[in-house]
């Protein structure tokens, strides 16, 4: 079955970066992108990127460009989401989730979730 | 303040019909597929509608979406006291950026 599994919590201070993961399982990874969507609390939903597993080639939405990275590691079907420069507005909870293709959002399978709690 | 444009609390009673509303423009919702997802209380969004008016298997008759224009709906019919949740829409715009409605909680009384 379909599985997208990430990696735990994490608490960071201003300033400092994080890495979080999705290990995927349960289907030919190359053959649908992967996203990253962002919710902090009690407020909704935020994209913030995609990867093409295949190619490794990635798109960011503008409030990330320049802080975010995504990159993947075929070999154990795992992508990953790097946020730098730590802000306590980043706190929230990151779900990667995959896509059949460009131009939809039709996330089909969800990641947990990782709560990335930023505080001094 | 999002893009896509939905009410923030929407309500129903047990049996009752709600609609919820997304409003966007030419560049977004005009030209694309929309997606609804639900979301209960500390979970991962669920697809619900994909493709203005399609459901994934598994998910009830009950809910159904449509769209016209620049602006889509979902419909809940029958509504159920497990249908209390947070609803969003989504839509992949012209410049393939995902973007999200600010989402909408419903209350079943």
């Amino acid at each position: 079955q379909v599985q997208l599994v990430q990696s735990g919590a994490e608490v960071k201070k201003p300033g400092a970066s994080v890495k979080v993961s999705c290990k995927t399982s349960g289907y030919i990874f190359s053959n649908f992108y992967i996203h990253w969507v962002r919710q902090a609390p009690g407020q909704g939903l935020e994209w913030m990127g995609k990867i093409n597993p295949s190619s490794g080639t990635t798109s960011y939405a503008q409030t990330f460009q320049g802080r975010a990275t995504m990159t993947r590691d075929t070999s154990t079907s795992t992508v990953y989401m790097d946020l730098s420069g730590l802000r306590s507005d980043d706190t929230a909870v990151y779900y990667c989730a995959r896509v059949p293709g460009v131009g939809t959002a039709r996330f089909d399978y969800w990641g947990q979730g990782t709560l990335v709690t930023v505080s001094s | 303040q999002s893009v896509l444009t939905q009410p923030p609390s929407a309500s129903g009673t047990p049996g009752q019909r709600v609609i919820i509303s997304c409003s966007g423009s030419s560049s977004n919702i005009a030209g694309n597929p929309v997606t609804w997802y639900q979301q209960l209380p500390g979970t991962a969004p669920k697809l619900l509608i994909y493709s203005n008016n399609q459901r994934p298997s598994g998910v009830p008759d009950r809910f159904s979406g449509s769209k016209s224009g620049t602006s889509a709906s979902l419909a809940i019919s029958g509504l159920q006291s497990e249908d209390e949740a947070d609803y969003y829409c989504a839509v992949s715009d012209d410049s393939l950026t995902v973007i999200f409605g600010g989402g909408t909680k419903l209350t079943v009384l």
